[in-house]
């Protein structure tokens, strides 16, 4: 099984530009999710979603689309990119937050980086 | 809404010594907790995870936690460990009414030997 998969791996923007992270899972998992990850800072939620067609933000939603027209997919979208941005990028999935015996699945990350 | 604290950025320890990760939680009510773990360059796994019952939980790798509710804990614990055991850990807190999965800011483990 493919698991989660992230594209692009790396990533270099300038100011300004937009782009989309992608995320596409194969478990047919509800639940999927976005985390940035900062030096010092963890992984912060950015958006996640329950289910085709619901999105919801996270802690830091600013700068960020999501939408979820699949199950399987759940594409990040950056419409103008700022060096803030620059980060770590994980997607995740699961069954539910409060499923038991469904953990999140992490995709091995989308490097970007904003000059 | 809920929250966590690691108030430990990084720990040392010697191949073979025991091991405490310090967990700290914010939630009005019984919170789901999670322990993860991330290696170098690569996502996160899952390594325990507490729900309700028993409060001492196992997981992989001979880790173990506890929680503790009149302390809002749920400390990482592991009694002998390994230098493959070296890497970062994030714990992590769910809550019932919200599908919102909350990480600390994690705790980088170097282990020599």
């Amino acid at each position: 099984n493919a698991g989660v998969t992230q594209t692009p791996k790396f990533q270099v923007l300038k100011t300004g530009q937009s782009m989309t992270l992608q995320c596409a899972q194969d478990m047919n998992h509800e639940y999927m999710s976005w985390y940035r990850q900062d030096p010092g800072m963890g992984l912060r939620l950015i958006h996640y979603s329950v289910g085709a067609g619901i999105t919801d933000q996270g802690e830091v939603p600013n700068g960020y689309n999501v939408s979820r027209s699949t199950t399987e997919d759940f594409p990040l979208r950056l419409l103008s990119a700022a060096p803030s941005q620059t980060s770590v990028y994980f997607c995740a999935s699961s069954y539910g937050v409060s499923s038991y015996n469904s953990p999140l699945h992490f995709g091995n990350g989308t490097r970007l980086t904003v000059t | 809404a809920q929250s966590v604290t690691q108030p430990d950025i990084h720990i040392t320890v010697s191949e073979g010594a025991s091991l405490e990760l310090r967990c700290n939680y914010s939630y009005g009510a019984t919170p789901y907790l999670f322990w993860y773990v991330q290696s170098p360059g690569q996502g996160l796994q899952l390594l325990l995870k507490y729900f309700s019952g028993d409060t001492l939980v196992q997981g992989i790798k001979g880790f173990e936690a506890e929680f503790k509710r009149s302390q809002s804990s749920f400390n990482l614990r592991k009694p002998s460990v390994h230098w493959s055991d070296a890497a970062e850990y994030f714990c992590a807190v769910g809550a019932g009414n919200t599908d919102k999965l909350i990480f600390g800011t994690g705790t980088r483990l170097q282990v020599f030997p």
